[in-house]
């Protein structure tokens, strides 16, 4: 059965700092990842996706499919990036469209 | 353009009763997706609605049930309320299956 993990409930760093958001899944074939972010008081919007390999607001994921892992990461860290975090899985064939969304990380970036 | 947009934004029922809630896509999608928001289960998916066919569905009872129409607006009805259900339920919309999905700011379900 699909499913997405994200180990951290909670992440703190100071400003600067890198940062690194870990997700694991498990899937027994090719599946699409995403990462999803909601900022305070406001929608959840995705911030990307593996298959476009381009990073957002400095961000970077890759997909290592031999860990199973598709983890977020920035090298420096702003005040701006304090959010909620969700990864999310989408399989291939007719389950395109389904997303298994991992419980989220709360991060803080600290001033 | 305008995004995706759920009404009602709070609804407030009592065991027994039903419910019927909306979601109005963004102009040009015509995939819409709910999903269910607990602090205990995280986010699930509920369904997906393409060129008004349900696609998929997730492991929910039959009281929760859908449709989408012909311009691709979309309503899920829950029966037979229980506690339970009290949850943030999001609908999101993308050009079709697969596509990135854009989330509404979701309908706050209570059930007293």
């Amino acid at each position: 059965a699909q499913r997405v993990t994200q180990p951290e409930k909670l992440l703190s760093v100071f400003k600067g700092a890198p940062v690194e958001l870990k997700c694991n899944y498990s899937y027994s074939g090719s599946p699409e990842l995403f990462w999803y972010v909601q900022y305070s008081r406001q929608r959840l919007q995705l911030l990307l996706r593996h298959i476009s390999r381009e990073s957002i607001k400095g961000f970077t994921a890759d997909l290592n499919k031999g860990e199973t892992s598709f983890h977020l990461k920035k090298p420096f860290a702003q005040e701006e990036d304090s959010a909620m975090y969700y990864c999310a899985l989408s399989p291939g064939g007719s389950t395109l469209g389904r997303l298994y969304f991992g419980r989220g990380t709360q991060l803080t970036v600290w001033p | 353009k305008a995004g995706v947009t759920q009404t009602p934004r709070y609804l407030i029922k009592t065991r027994g009763q039903q419910v019927t809630l909306s979601c109005s896509p963004i102009s040009g999608h015509r995939s819409v997706s709910w999903y269910q928001q607990t602090p205990g289960q995280g986010l699930q998916f509920l369904f997906e609605y393409f060129s008004e066919t349900q696609r998929n569905k997730g492991n929910f009872p039959g009281r929760f049930s859908g449709r989408q129409f012909s311009n691709s607006r979309s309503e899920m009805n829950v029966s037979t309320l229980e506690l339970g259900d009290s949850a943030l339920y999001l609908c999101a919309s993308s050009f079709g299956p697969g596509q990135p999905q854009h989330f509404g700011d979701g309908t706050r379900l209570s059930i007293l």
